[in-house]
Formats: C-alpha cells, structure tokens, sequence
C-alpha cells in the first residue's frame, strides 16, 4: 500500500499561465477527488473522476479541468492563472467514491500564482 | 446548499486538559460525517466516519459523537503531539448522482506541555 503521491510538491506560476498537478492514486482505489485549500480555510471540492470520467463538480470554472487515466493516477489542469488560484491542492482517492471508509489524501501540491 | 460549521475556530489547551470540539451541519440526506486530522502543510488524514445519530467511535484520546445537527471531538488528557487541525466534513448525495463532501473550515488545535 503506497498511499496517494502527489508532484510536484511547490509550484511558482505567473498570472495567466496554464498548470498540471499530478496524482498517484492509493492501490485499490478507483475513484479521485481534487480539492482547494486556501490558506485558514477547508477544503474545496473541485471534481471528481470515477472510471474516467467526472461524475461531480463543485463550484469552480471551466478553466478547472481534469483527466484520470487507467492506472487511475490523475490529473489537475488550471488555464488562465489568477493569483487567488493560489492554494494547497489536495488529491484523494477513494474506492467506488465510498469515502465512508475515508479519503486518504495526498500531501499537497502548493500552488503559488504572482 | 450543505453546510458545516465548526467552533471554535482555534484552540490552545494545556497538556492534560480535556476538552471538545463542535461541528454543527446543515445536510439533506446524511450519508456519513467524518473527522480529519490535519498537520501543517499535509494532506488531511483520516479519523472517524460516523453514520447515525447516537454513534460513537474512539480511538486513542479522541472520541467522536453524533447528534441529528452536530457532532462532537472530545480529547481526553491531550498531549503536544495532538496539535494539530481537526477536520469536520459531510457526505451527501448530490443532484449529479454522486455522494458529495463538504469540509467545514477546521479548529487549530494548540496543546502546550
């Protein structure tokens, strides 16, 4: 059991540059969610992805997307920075979106947008 | 929209001073309220999942329980090491047929020798 690995660690932007945040789900989980982490505050849903597909979004923009692959690894695409998309974001893996049993969560991409 | 609040905001007990934290929800259709641990700069990790009201769960010098409107972490004789963030979310279905979860914004918890 690896556990859920996420790259890079700290990232440096400028506004209106496009990133990719990366996810190695835990094994045996097939479904991700990607949350939002603003300094203080509690996580923010993003999306979620399921069999490759995103089966439920929160509130954020188009300029949010996502990927997950067979491997269910995944991906986190943001287009067009703005300087509050700076954040901690959070990766998490579930079995079946069951997060009954609880998330297990990666350690972070920290996004910073200047 | 579902909704979590948690109380108080931060926290700073002395080591040995038993205490509780609250989280109030608003949720159609609970399907599950958890509890995080968060350290600085970390992921969350995981700690309880509670169903129904009337549940508890313990582990080590934490104790979760649930009401129909909230639920309460109760710390027994804490230590420094359970500084940390502690973590309030809700599992509901969503109108998109998947089950959505919603964090509150946490409590800093300070334990000092």
């Amino acid at each position: 059991e690896t556990g859920v690995t996420q790259s890079p660690t700290h990232l440096i932007k400028t506004r209106g540059q496009q990133v990719t945040l990366r996810c190695s789900s835990q094994s045996g989980h097939n479904t991700v969610s990607w949350y939002q982490q603003a300094l203080g505050q509690g996580p923010q849903f993003i999306f979620q992805y399921y069999r490759e597909e995103e089966n439920g979004r929160g509130n954020f923009p188009p300029r949010f997307s996502g990927l997950q692959f067979p491997n269910y690894s995944s991906e986190l695409n943001v287009n067009a920075l703005e300087l509050d998309d700076s954040a901690l974001y959070l990766c998490a893996s579930s079995f079946s979106g069951g997060a009954g049993y609880g998330y297990t969560f990666g350690s972070g991409t920290r996004l910073t947008v200047v | 929209e579902d909704q979590v609040t948690q109380s108080p905001e931060a926290l700073r007990l002395q080591e040995g001073e038993s205490s509780s934290l609250n989280c109030s929800y608003t949720v159609s259709g609970l399907r599950g309220l958890f509890w995080y641990r968060q350290d600085p700069g970390k992921g969350p990790e995981f700690l309880f999942t509670l169903y129904s009201a009337g549940e508890e769960k313990e582990k080590e010098r934490l104790k979760a329980t649930l009401t129909k409107k909230e639920s309460f972490l109760h710390i027994t004789a804490p230590k420094p090491e359970d500084s940390a963030t502690y973590l309030c979310a809700v599992q509901a279905p969503n109108s998109g047929g998947y089950q959505k979860v919603t964090f509150g914004i946490g409590t800093k918890l300070q334990v000092i020798p």
